[in-house]
């Protein structure tokens, strides 16, 4: 079974728009810790935000924030004021159990910020 | 604060050579990583160290990868021989283990290899 699901293939928003990116995970451990990562052609997968599967609110960094509904087993990223330069590959990833180290990720999904 | 740093950025070999790619961590860190990325799938873990010694590899192709991390600084991770299903993107990786900010993986720009 799948533990990172991105259903959504692609996405286009307008520039200065809102959008969110879908992300569910299927674990049974108690403790675990989600991750957004973006990857522009360049190919280096940046960090944008991390949300522990303890922590009460949700994450938020700058225009990135962690839309976390544990009961729905979802962690959906939302991108504020959307710009040109966010265009990229976008990728959940997991990491399961307060001793593990693997991340496991998604397959992707992409995102194209139209002008 | 530099990044992870890895070498050769693009490597195009014909199958049955061998390649070695090479990554030097973000200063401090004493974990890293080694994942492969098939175009059109996320990274997937081949090889994790902690300091010079290996904590998990067992997704790594033994009979052909081997990586190592003498001195708990550098990685090298080597291909012998290639097949074409090892062309992909390898990204090294390092975390910190000590201090604010230990839950998160920092990537490197990764090597994307063709195997011909």
């Amino acid at each position: 079974a799948q533990k990172i699901t991105q259903t959504q293939p692609g996405m286009f928003v307008q520039e200065k728009e809102a959008v969110t990116l879908d992300c569910t995970y299927d674990t049974s451990d108690p403790s675990y810790g989600l991750f957004w990562y973006k990857q522009p052609s360049s190919g280096e997968m940046i960090f944008l935000i991390y949300q522990g599967s303890y922590d009460q609110q949700n994450a938020t960094e700058g225009r990135y924030s962690l839309n976390f509904q544990k009961a729905r087993k979802s962690a959906n990223l939302v991108i504020s004021a959307s710009q040109l330069g966010d265009s990229a590959m976008y990728f959940c990833a997991m990491r399961e159990g307060p001793g593990s180290e693997k991340l496991v990720f998604g397959k992707g999904m992409k995102l194209t910020v139209n002008p | 604060e530099a990044g992870v740093a890895q070498s050769p950025r693009y490597k195009i070999i014909e199958k049955r050579q061998s390649v070695a790619f090479w990554c030097n961590p973000i200063s401090g860190h004493a974990t890293l990583y080694w994942y492969q990325q098939i175009l059109g799938q996320g990274p997937k873990l081949l090889i994790q160290f902690q300091n010079n010694g290996v904590v998990d590899d067992s997704q790594l192709p033994k009979d052909r990868f081997s990586a190592e991390r003498l001195k708990g600084v550098d990685s090298t991770l080597k291909i012998q021989p290639a097949k074409l299903e090892d062309s992909a993107v390898y990204l090294c990786a390092s975390r910190a283990t000590l201090g604010a900010g230990t839950d998160t993986q920092y990537f490197g720009p990764g090597t994307r290899l063709t195997v011909l």
